[in-house]
């Protein structure tokens, strides 16, 4: 079973500052995809990055990159100039390959400061 | 276009009673999900369906928890008799076939069990 670990339950950081949550995971799969996914207080949860296990590049969408370590098994998100919107829970996702069943980290919520 | 939508939004039942929650996703999408978070924990998978077929129940806790999608179109998750553990606030999201492709989540039926 693929488990997703997200390690830091809160965080902050300053608008306009650099932030970078982390995720590891745990899979015997080699090929897979991973997302960073975003729910602002009281709203849907929506796709923020995501990661073809496959593909050796990172990820980018705009302030928005990600640090894919595969051998480590591991999947940071770095936001760079956070804004005030970026106020949000941060989940971490793994799929595998074979189907489409997600499996979800516990959360980071983040909050952006002033 | 329409996004996923969950009723209710809010449910508050006593111990011993049914409740049932409805997700209409998005049309033509073949995939939905239904997750569930207990406060402070991680999103957990319960179900995954394919159109009108059951892909993988596995996340599903026990015999009190019934899934359904008539038609291939939206899906009831019932819940008979509630027991306090089952708190929690469940999402349902959809996706169209395909790997890795996003899953677009609703706003998630936030049920207490008192």
């Amino acid at each position: 079973a693929q488990t997703v670990t997200q390690s830091q339950p809160e965080m902050s950081v300053q608008e306009a500052e650099t932030v970078t949550l982390s995720c590891t995971y745990d899979t015997s799969e080699n090929n897979y995809y991973l997302f960073w996914y975003k729910q602002p207080p009281s709203r849907q949860m929506i796709l923020v990055i995501r990661q073809e296990a496959y593909k050796q590049q990172n990820a980018t969408e705009n302030r928005f990159s990600v640090n894919f370590q595969k051998a480590a098994k591991s999947f940071s998100l770095k936001i760079s100039d956070s804004q005030l919107g970026d106020t949000a829970m941060y989940f971490c996702a793994f799929e595998p390959l074979h189907n489409n069943d997600m499996r979800f980290g516990a959360g980071t919520r983040l909050t952006v400061k002033p | 276009e329409a996004g996923v939508t969950q009723f209710p939004s809010h449910s508050v039942i006593e111990k011993g009673q049914t409740v049932t929650l409805r997700c209409d996703p998005i049309s033509g999408h073949d995939n939905l999900y239904w997750y569930r978070r207990v406060m402070g924990k991680e999103i957990k998978f319960l179900l995954h369906f394919v159109k009108e077929s059951k892909q993988d129940e596995s996340g599903m806790p026990n015999n009190r928890f019934l899934a359904e999608r008539t038609g291939g179109t939206y899906s009831t998750l019932k819940v008979q008799p509630a027991e306090l553990e089952d708190s929690g606030v469940y999402f349902c999201a959809s996706s169209l076939r395909g790997r890795g492709t996003e899953a677009f989540f609703g706003q998630g039926t936030r049920l207490t069990v008192v």
